[in-house]
This record gives C-alpha cells, structure tokens and sequence, in this order.
C-alpha cells in the first residue's frame, strides 16, 4: 500500500503567487483531511471531506484558502494570492471511517515556504 | 480555554526512565482518543488509542480518567528511538469534532 501520497514535497514561492497542494489518499478511505502545522499553532484542521464532500471548513483561515475533491482518489488545497504566513508543513490525512472521525493516516506532508 | 492542552515540554529523560504525559480535554462529552507519535520533519503516526479500560502495548500504557477530563500515555524503560512528539488526539461526537493538541517534546537521552 503506497500510503498518502503529496506533491510537492516542498514548495518556495513568493508572495502573492498562486499555490496548489495535491493530495492522493489511501485507496477506500472515505475521508479525506487537510492540516497545517506551524509551531506556534501546532496543528490546525483546515477542512475534511467525507465521500468527496467538504464536512467541515470552518478551519479555513479566510477565503485566499481554498480546498476540492472532485474524485475520491484526488484532493487539492490551494491558496491564493499567498502570504508569508502561510508557510508551514500542510498535511493530508484519509481515514475509512464513513462518518466519525476515525483513525487517521498522514501523508509525508508539503514543506511551503512563501517569501 | 483550549479544546485540548499538552505539556510542550520538552521532557528530557535517561535511557530506561519511565515518563508520563498528560492530555487534558475540556468538552466531557469527547467520547474517543488517540496518541499519535511525530518524529522530527515526519507526519504523525498513530501510536495507540485510550480505552475507557486502559490500553497497554509493550511498555506502552494509555489511560483515560473522565472525571478528570484527561488522557495519560506511560513510557515504561524509554528507548533512544522513543524520542518524539506525542499528540493527543480527542474526538467529540456532539457536532463531529476533533481537535489535536499541540503535542509533548520528548528526548531519551544516552
């Protein structure tokens, strides 16, 4: 099993760019989580889908973020125009649970830097 | 006041040291719980979940005290390789919630 698969590994950009995370989840998985980790705010849930539709996105820090699912195999985060304060490690999670929160697996992460 | 709260630590023990952490929870109608593991530039790994009975794994302990509202992950005889961040995690079933706490340092020291 070849586990939750992002690109890219590391993005520097400069502000004010367009930028798009990409996210593959684990194959059945029905749940599909967006993260972003700082170290002053740990970890945040920007926004989870469940069966392609956004649950919860009350954790998308304002509307330059912006996330979609239109497949279960594929998920995108993108933000745009981005800022300086958006660098962080942003992770992708999938779980299998259909409707709970369950056990979740993490992809290895996109490292972004916005200069 | 913070859904869930973590010591940051960093907690910095000798090898085969036993060492405890605590995950405080606010909301007491939370119903499930995790420890996630996090290495140093990796992704959180799950480590355990908490029983309302307690959950052992090898030297592993997690416990769950609800009249206090708290979730403990005990390391018996740490390892160099123990080294690492503990998340807790506390899902809430009113309103599909779940919040990750900051998480705990941890370094085993030789």
């Amino acid at each position: 099993d070849a586990g939750v698969i992002q690109s890219p590994r590391h993005e520097v950009t400069e502000m004010g760019q367009e930028v798009t995370l990409r996210c593959k989840p684990i194959s059945g998985h029905n749940s599909l989580f967006w993260y972003r980790q700082t170290m002053m705010r740990g970890l945040e849930l920007l926004i989870y889908f469940n069966n392609n539709v956004p649950i919860d996105d009350s954790g998308m820090p304002e509307d330059r973020f912006s996330a979609k699912m239109p497949n279960a195999s594929f998920s995108t985060l993108k933000i745009q125009p981005s800022e300086p304060r958006d660098s962080a490690v942003y992770f992708c999670a999938s779980s299998l649970a259909n409707y709970f929160p369950d056990t979740q697996y993490f992809g290895p992460g996109t490292r972004l830097t916005v200069l | 006041r913070k859904e869930v709260e973590q010591d940051p630590g960093p907690f910095n023990v000798p090898e085969g040291a036993t060492v405890a952490f605590n995950c405080t929870y606010s909301n007491s109608a939370s119903q499930s719980f995790f420890w996630y593991r996090q290495d140093c530039r990796k992704e959180p790994k799950l480590l355990m979940s908490v029983y309302s009975s307690g959950n052992e794994d090898g030297r592993f302990t997690a416990q769950l005290n609800r009249a206090s509202q708290y979730i403990s992950l005990l390391i018996r005889d740490s390892k160099l390789s123990d080294s690492a961040t503990y998340l807790c995690v506390v899902i809430q079933n009113t309103g599909n919630q779940f919040y990750f706490g900051t998480g705990t340092s941890l370094t085993v020291i030789p």
